[in-house]
């Protein structure tokens, strides 16, 4: 059974600091994805990663995978407010199966 | 291009009564997909289409949910009866085929509370 788990699950950081959030998984896997959630919204995908040592960034956002190791980090640069929401990964495996989620990381960025 | 959509957004209902979700989801995507959100959890999958074909329907709780995608297209979710556990959120999301690369688009929600 593919198991997705993240950590921290809550994390509050100051305006302009960095910080990781981690994503292990426990299976061989074909995609892992990263999935924004803001209060009282839906998923919104922020980044799909395909291979090892896949990296994508998007603005202050940076993620990559490991697949050896069976993990993939979303690494926040010099956070601002509105980066505060739910960050989710998911993972799927070989073979075009569902997504399996993790719990969510709750960012809070705080002046 | 429009993206899944979902009604009705919020439903409130008493234990052992019935309920029904509707998901429309982006043109062409051919792999729709409904999810229950537990506040504070990631989604779980409840069941997955492809066409109007079923996929995976295992974690379905099959004495009380069951859902149907006529024509391939729109999708209907439904339970009865409701237990309190089934409070949460219900996401339909679709994707266009199951590509390698294919992401999947969430709609903004069905949230049940069940009193």
């Amino acid at each position: 059974e593919l198991k997705v788990e993240q950590n921290p699950l809550f994390l509050s950081m100051q305006e302009g600091k960095n910080y990781t959030i981690y994503c292990n998984y426990s299976t061989t896997s074909d995609r892992l994805y990263w999935y924004r959630q803001d209060p009282g919204k839906s998923l919104e995908s922020l980044f799909v990663l395909l291979s090892n040592g896949a990296v994508k960034q998007e603005g202050r956002l940076m993620a990559s995978l490991d697949t050896k190791a069976r993990l993939s980090t979303l690494h926040i640069t010099a956070a601002v407010h509105d980066l505060s929401a739910t960050y989710f990964c998911a993972v799927d495996m070989i073979g075009n199966t569902p997504l399996v989620f993790g719990k969510g990381t709750r960012l809070s960025v705080i002046a | 291009e429009a993206g899944v959509a979902q009604s009705p957004r919020y439903k409130i209902i008493e234990k052992r009564q019935s309920v029904a979700f509707w998901c429309n989801p982006i043109s062409g995507h051919a792999t729709l997909y409904w999810y229950q959100q537990i506040l504070g959890q990631g989604p779980k999958l409840l069941i997955q289409f492809q066409n109007n074909g079923v996929v995976d329907d295992s974690q379905l709780p099959k004495d009380r949910f069951s859902a149907e995608r006529l024509k391939g297209v729109d999708s209907t979710l439904k339970i009865q009866p409701a237990k309190l556990e089934d409070s949460a959120v219900y996401l339909c999301a679709s994707s266009h085929v199951q590509r390698h690369t294919d992401t999947q688009y969430f709609g903004p929600g069905t949230r049940l509370t069940v009193l």
